[in-house]
């Protein structure tokens, strides 16, 4: 059973547009949320969220945490096509491994000229 | 954050056969996270692999079939034996960064091709 569903799958969209990419999670005893950008194969760490941080900004990425309901969502305004990868959510659950991740299948986002 | 790669980049591979992946560190880390993610799937940890103990596997995993070493604090490699077209994925090490809330940085990844 997943523990992190992320939401759309895909999305194609045109250059400036906004998008809002969802993740869901359900952990025992959450510990942090993440963000990641993958494009081609290494993902590359966008945002931490946390009980302490529960909303993020950094250019026209932002990202809020909902611990109540248990979900975040990722926004990026006015969309470039360097923008297009897979965005990939995962839950750090303090029950577990140290350092263990459970990751989303991630949002395939393209984004055309 | 660490600088980390990994070699190789990508291989394509007879079944039957076994690859080794290396994961290097520029810093000293206790632990390295071995991932794999297969076509359209999210990533799965296989193990975590900690200098001087072994490492340890999640379910689903065993040692016979991804053997990890883990020599000093800056390297592992992870081996994938008698590899069938089924272990075609993308292989990634990671390592934690500062905190303590579970941020990892993930290498450039191994993209492997089993025929």
């Amino acid at each position: 059973e997943d523990k992190v569903v992320q939401s759309p799958l895909s999305l194609v969209v045109h250059e400036g547009d906004t998008v809002t990419l969802n993740c869901s999670y359900e952990v025992t005893n959450f510990r942090s949320l993440l963000w990641y950008k993958q494009e081609k194969k290494a993902p590359t760490f966008l945002f931490m969220l946390t009980s302490s941080g529960i909303e993020k900004k950094s250019g026209r990425l932002s990202s809020i945490l909902d611990k109540k309901e248990l979900f975040s969502i990722l926004n990026i305004t006015a969309t470039q096509t360097g923008d297009s990868a897979v965005y990939l959510c995962a839950v750090a659950d303090r029950g577990s491994t140290l350092g263990r991740l459970y990751f989303g299948r991630g949002t395939q986002l393209t984004v055309w000229p | 954050s660490a600088v980390i790669s990994q070699k190789p980049s990508r291989d394509i591979c007879q079944r039957g056969t076994s690859l080794t992946i290396q994961c290097q560190v520029d810093s000293q880390v206790t632990m390295m996270f071995w991932y794999r993610q297969q076509p359209g799937q999210s990533l799965t940890l296989i193990a975590t692999a900690n200098q001087g103990s072994e490492a340890t596997y999640e379910s689903g995993f065993v040692i016979d079939k991804f053997p990890i070493s883990r020599p000093n604090l800056t390297f592992s490699t992870l081996t994938v034996s008698n590899m069938s077209p089924e272990d075609s994925s993308i292989y990634l090490c990671s390592v934690p960064g500062q905190g303590i809330y579970n941020e990892q940085f993930f290498g450039p990844g191994t993209r492997l091709t089993v025929l």
